[in-house]
């Protein structure tokens, strides 16, 4: 069981927005450690999306966007793309672990 | 371009023991934090272990420590993690991973991950 927690799959249809959950607790995103959200394409490595809790690296496009809230986190999508269909992964610091910690990942599926 | 490869996974006997290496390239190595992520098949993302940039400041997650260690060569460019007393728990496949080096370390993220390497533990 993941420290963060992620709905385990999310769908929408193509140009719709969709959102996906990162819900922590006292010791890491309540902490007001930072959120930081990964896209995985099958059989790739994981690319960081979304650092900082709302900041995007270069080249991620606008339709992404992060935010955060008290124990809770969320990454938006909108105008949603076939090619956007892959994990996503929100990760964090826990300080009663003493480590870094990841979500359990959700699926994201484009109808 | 920053480039990491992994290589060393393999299949291992239970309580056998394995050497990963991750060659860095693209980016000056040793002024950068680096990690080990793992994700067994099917499964989420594992951070496993953290080394600093003058490898003085380490840190494991408890499933694998007093067993994994983690090294770097700055000479080499590479980052090792050796692994003894492997389970079954321990198949997944194993990346390197670059963390950035501004801020609070509880604070940052990965910027850049490897490709990985699959290690199965099976008899």
């Amino acid at each position: 069981q993941s420290v963060l927690t992620q709905p385990p799959s999310v769908s929408g249809a193509p140009g719709q927005r969709v959102t996906i959950s990162c819900t922590g607790s006292s010791s890491n995103i309540g902490a007001g450690y930072d959120i930081h959200w990964y896209r995985q394409l099958p059989g790739t490595a994981p690319k960081l999306l979304i650092y900082g809790n709302t900041n995007r690296p270069s080249g991620v496009a606008d339709r992404f966007s992060g935010s955060k809230s008290g124990t809770s986190a969320s990454l938006a999508i909108t105008g949603l793309q076939a090619e956007d269909e892959a994990d996503y992964y929100c990760q964090s610091y826990d300080t009663s672990l003493g480590g870094w910690v990841f979500g359990g990942g959700t699926k994201l599926t484009v109808l | 371009e920053v480039q990491l490869v992994e290589s060393g996974g393999g299949l291992v006997q239970p309580g056998g023991s394995l050497r990963l290496s991750c060659v860095a390239s693209g980016f000056p190595f040793s002024t950068y934090v680096m990690n080990w992520v793992r994700q067994a098949p099917g499964k989420g993302l594992e951070w496993v272990s953290y080394i600093s940039t003058s490898g003085d400041t380490i840190y494991y997650a408890d499933s694998v420590k007093g067993r994994f260690t983690i090294s770097r060569d700055s000479a080499k460019n590479s980052l090792i993690l050796q692994m003894n007393s492997l389970t079954d728990e321990d198949t997944a496949v194993y990346y390197c991973a670059r963390m950035v080096s501004v801020g609070p370390i509880s604070k940052r993220q990965f910027d850049y991950w490897g490709q990985g390497t699959l290690v199965t533990v099976s008899p």
